[in-house]
């Protein structure tokens, strides 16, 4: 059971706009911690997609973006690719635990 | 460009002890905090454990504290975890992370590293 919670799978055509939640609570996402997302292809490690709820590495497309609004975050990707297909994760810092959490992981497929 | 590279990974009966390893290259290690975060099959990651960059704090997850230990060579650029009194549910790829001092995300990941569980 993990702390944040992630919807197991989305789905979406090349071209749309998929989204993808993850809802915590004020120990976590509600609290002074960013949320950061990773994306994980197939067979590989996760890799650092957003941190800080809003901010791209370098080499990170802008077709993604993050959000956050009170206990809960999104990620969006928009103009969906077939090389978008993933896993991807959601984490944060959780305050009472005092240990980074990470959602369960939502796999994307591109119909 | 940063490389990180984990080592160390196999089969091991219940109850039984491993250290992994993590070769750190192209970048300052002494200056990241190292983390360790495994993904047990067709699950989600879980973070396992944190170290500062001089050593010291260290913290663990609760689903391993008593169990494991996480450790550092700056001298050598490497990161280790010793694991006692395996269990089969610890059976994970097991990666190491970079993290950078004043943020809580993981900028940098390993390959991985399997390690199994069972009798």
């Amino acid at each position: 059971q993990s702390v944040l919670a992630q919807p197991p799978s989305v789905s979406g055509a090349p071209g749309q706009r998929v989204t993808i939640s993850c809802t915590g609570s004020s120990s976590n996402i509600g609290a002074i911690y960013g949320v950061h997302w990773y994306q994980q292809l197939p067979g590989a490690a996760p890799k650092l997609l957003i941190h800080d709820n809003t901010n791209r590495p370098s080499g990170v497309p802008d077709r993604f973006s993050g959000s956050k609004s009170g206990t809960s975050a999104s990620l969006a990707i928009t103009g969906l690719q077939a090389e978008d297909e993933a896993d991807y994760h959601c984490q944060s810092y959780d305050i009472s635990l005092s240990e980074w959490v990470f959602g369960g992981g939502t796999k994307l497929t591109v119909l | 460009e940063v490389q990180l590279v984990e080592s160390g990974g196999v089969l091991v009966q219940p109850g039984g002890s491993l250290r992994l390893s993590c070769a750190a290259s192209g970048f300052t290690f002494s200056s990241y905090e190292m983390n360790w975060v495994r993904q047990a099959p067709g699950k989600g990651l879980e973070w396992l454990s944190f170290i500062s960059g001089s050593g010291n704090p260290i913290y663990y997850a609760d689903s391993v504290k008593g169990r494991f230990t996480v450790s550092r060579d700056n001298a050598r650029n490497s990161l280790h975890l010793q694991m006692n009194g395996l269990r089969p549910e610890d059976t994970a790829v097991y990666y190491c992370a970079t993290k950078t001092p004043g943020t809580s995300y993981f900028d940098h990941w390993g390959q991985g590293t399997l390690l199994t569980v069972s009798s």
